[in-house]
């Protein structure tokens, strides 16, 4: 079945710092691949999405590129805020049967210090 | 446009109590989700509808049921509550056509804890 891999946290950084997080995904098909962020006390949220292979989804002044040969989707700030303290969930999904089948990393945690 | 809503926000139970979580969507949705989320696990789909009228069991769909009462709602029950039922709960529907069709938008969640 699908799966998705992403590296554990946490992850601490100083503000302005460049952040990579990893992830990489197992599928039979050819999923549509998305970063969720989640910030203390609420639900997950969008963050990016890339629906093909070479896609780079970007939002925020974060980026991640759908890369089918390596099967990864990692996430990356060229400098990170305060602001951006959350939980970031990778996550790939399949179209079938008539609804949206889900399937998410464990999600890691990403604190930005001062 | 509230989105997805969740009702209660948190709620403490003590083991073999029953109660209802409630989530409603205001966008139209036609699919609709229930997950868990445990430290280090990740989200879990419990419960699922594809439609209105039809539910599916998800992932970990033990000790639990739903019902899909109308399009803008789908609910989440727990018949007899034991502590393995501690978690963080979310509600999350997705519409069925356009460029969004692939996007779960989640709801603010419900921390349940079953002493």
């Amino acid at each position: 079945g699908d799966s998705v891999t992403q590296m554990e946290g946490p992850v601490t950084l100083s503000e302005e710092a460049f952040l990579t997080i990893n992830c990489t995904y197992t599928a039979t098909g050819y999923p549509s691949l998305f970063w969720y962020v989640q910030y203390p006390g609420e639900g997950l949220q969008l963050l990016l999405k890339a629906t093909k292979a070479d896609d780079k989804g970007s939002n925020k002044g974060f980026e991640a590129t759908y890369r089918k040969e390596t099967t990864s989707f990692h996430l990356e700030k060229g400098s990170v805020q305060v602001s951006d303290s959350a939980v970031y969930f990778c996550a790939l999904s399949d179209l079938g049967g008539g609804y949206q089948k889900v399937t998410f990393g464990t999600g890691t945690k990403l604190q930005v210090i001062p | 446009n509230a989105g997805v809503t969740q009702t209660p926000k948190f709620q403490v139970l003590k083991t073999g109590q029953s109660m209802t979580l409630q989530c409603a969507q205001d966008m139209n949705h036609n699919s609709m989700y229930w997950y868990r989320q445990d430290p280090g696990m990740g989200l879990r789909l419990i419960y699922y509808s594809a439609s209105e009228g039809t539910t599916d069991k998800g992932e970990v769909p033990n000790g639990y049921n739903v019902s899909r009462l109308n399009k803008r709602e789908f609910s989440l029950r727990l018949e007899s509550a034991a502590p393995s039922q501690t978690s963080v709960y979310f509600c999350a529907s997705t519409p069925l056509r356009g460029s969004n069709r692939n996007i779960q938008y989640f709801g603010a969640g419900t921390r349940l804890s079953v002493l």
